[in-house]
């Protein structure tokens, strides 16, 4: 049932940008994409969201494709405490997050 | 940044008993969710709530779960007679409104083992 399609893992070099992809086809024009991770077994982390343009935080960037059927979340600079399970979640803005399997991010020191 | 307080780390139960898992969201937030995690496993909404009642609930939320918000700042999920399938990290949510793109917060977690 999830709305979103993402690669169950990825390595990524200390240091270097990580780029996650993701598959979201079926996306409404309301519906947001939202990035989310979660370290180890803590609780989840957002992390950024956007509608149609792209969006940078102090964590990390968000491209989104023009015609919104997929994204891009980078890690400009990753680092070991980067490595955790990254969500790309398609939802609209007022309704609850719904979580798939999303990313195993592995930084390689 | 302000966080979601969730109380206690871990609880372990008898199989039956009843158990209350509480949670301290962010003070001027006026939305909550209860989310778990079975381990190895997705996580998954259990329910949110809003406005002293249930916005939303799973199928997994049924008649043995309840929640609430006592005293205006605490908010609880109560499972009356635990399962053993009920092991799980239990995770509370919060975020400031609704109809805005603000962010869900997340608390650390509740691990329940039943025994």
């Amino acid at each position: 049932d999830a709305k979103t399609t993402q690669p169950p893992s990825m390595d990524c070099a200390e240091g270097r940008a990580a780029n996650l992809p993701c598959n979201h086809s079926t996306i409404s024009g309301n519906e947001y994409v939202y990035w989310y991770r979660q370290i180890h077994s803590q609780g989840p982390q957002y992390i950024i969201h956007g509608l149609k343009n792209n969006e940078t935080n102090e964590m990390a960037s968000l491209i989104i494709t023009e015609d919104r059927k997929s994204s891009t979340l980078i890690l400009p600079h990753a680092t070991l405490r980067d490595t955790a399970v990254y969500y790309c979640i398609v939802s609209l803005r007022d309704d609850k997050i719904i979580f798939g399997k999303g990313t195993r991010l592995h930084i390689l020191p | 940044e302000p966080e979601v307080t969730q109380t206690p780390s871990h609880q372990v139960t008898q199989m039956g008993q009843e158990v209350i898992l509480r949670c301290v969201p962010i003070s001027n937030h006026l939305y909550f969710y209860w989310y778990r995690q079975i381990l190895g496993q997705k996580v998954e909404f259990l329910v949110s709530f809003y406005n002293n009642e249930i916005s939303e609930k799973s199928e997994i939320f049924d008649d043995q779960f309840s929640v609430e918000r006592p005293d205006g700042s605490n908010f609880t999920l109560k499972i009356r007679s635990t399962k053993l399938e009920d092991s799980a990290m239990y995770f509370c949510a919060s975020k400031r409104w609704g109809r805005d793109n603000e962010k869900l917060f997340f608390g650390s977690g509740t691990q329940l083992s039943v025994l």
